[in-house]
């Protein structure tokens, strides 16, 4: 079965510079979520878009943007790199997570592996 | 928002037995638990999940209990392998999707 795509696994940057992560959901999952995972720690959810509108906002900095598109794949758009930005970037879908509807299971990609120097 | 603990931090268990790891969750208005295992260098795998309406879920080796009263959620793995040996997270999840992690729980399983 198909799987959630990112890209690209691994990328490393220089502070100050800009990156940019993608993800390819699972067909017809019309949502994605985007979380940062430190070393040792949990994921932390960053933003989630449901057909192609923000539909939550957790602790991204404003550094930060991302949008989904109309072929519901997604980019993360990160600026001003800083050192504590170093991290595993996931992403995940699930299909409707619209306010007031049931949760569906999220599905995880591998992630992309973010060093800053 | 949601605050979700997990305990143990570290679990190691010898081949057979059972592993239990638990998690408690402060928002009464959350209504998904899933637990994923995630191995090195890969991203979370959903193994099981319950929701707020069920109190028991099982898929073969693997059980999830839930308490909605006590706010807590437990992950039952029995006759545990090697290759169960990972990072286990909860979560907990409200309506509107996003997922609060609990700290993870490093299984160690010896052969």
């Amino acid at each position: 079965a198909a799987g959630v795509i990112q890209s690209p696994r691994h990328l490393i940057k220089e502070k100050r510079e800009t990156a940019t992560l993608k993800c390819y959901p699972i067909p017809r999952h019309d949502t994605v979520y985007w979380y940062q995972q430190g070393p040792g720690q949990d994921p932390q959810f960053l933003i989630s878009f449901y057909e192609k509108m923000q539909s939550d906002k957790g602790s991204i900095p404003d550094r930060f943007s991302a949008q989904q598109f109309s072929d519901y794949h997604s980019e993360l758009n990160m600026s001003s790199l800083e050192l504590g930005d170093s991290a595993l970037y996931f992403c995940a879908s699930s299909l409707g997570a619209q306010a007031g509807a049931s949760n569906q299971p999220q599905h995880f990609g591998d992630g992309t592996r973010l060093s800053i120097l | 928002g949601e605050n979700v603990e997990q305990h143990p931090s570290t679990l190691s268990v010898q081949e057979g037995d059972s592993a239990v790891i638990k998690c408690t969750y402060s928002d009464s208005a959350s209504n998904y638990f899933p637990w994923y295992k995630q191995e090195l260098g890969k991203g979370p795998q959903l193994i099981i999940d319950i929701r707020s309406n069920v109190g028991e879920k099982k898929d073969q080796r693997i059980a999830v209990t839930l308490n909605k009263t006590a706010k807590h959620f437990s992950l039952h793995i029995t006759e545990t392998q090697p290759e169960d040996s990972a990072v286990y997270f909860c979560a907990a999840l409200g309506n509107v999707g996003k997922s609060t992690f609990g700290d993870g729980t490093t299984l160690t399983v010896k052969p």
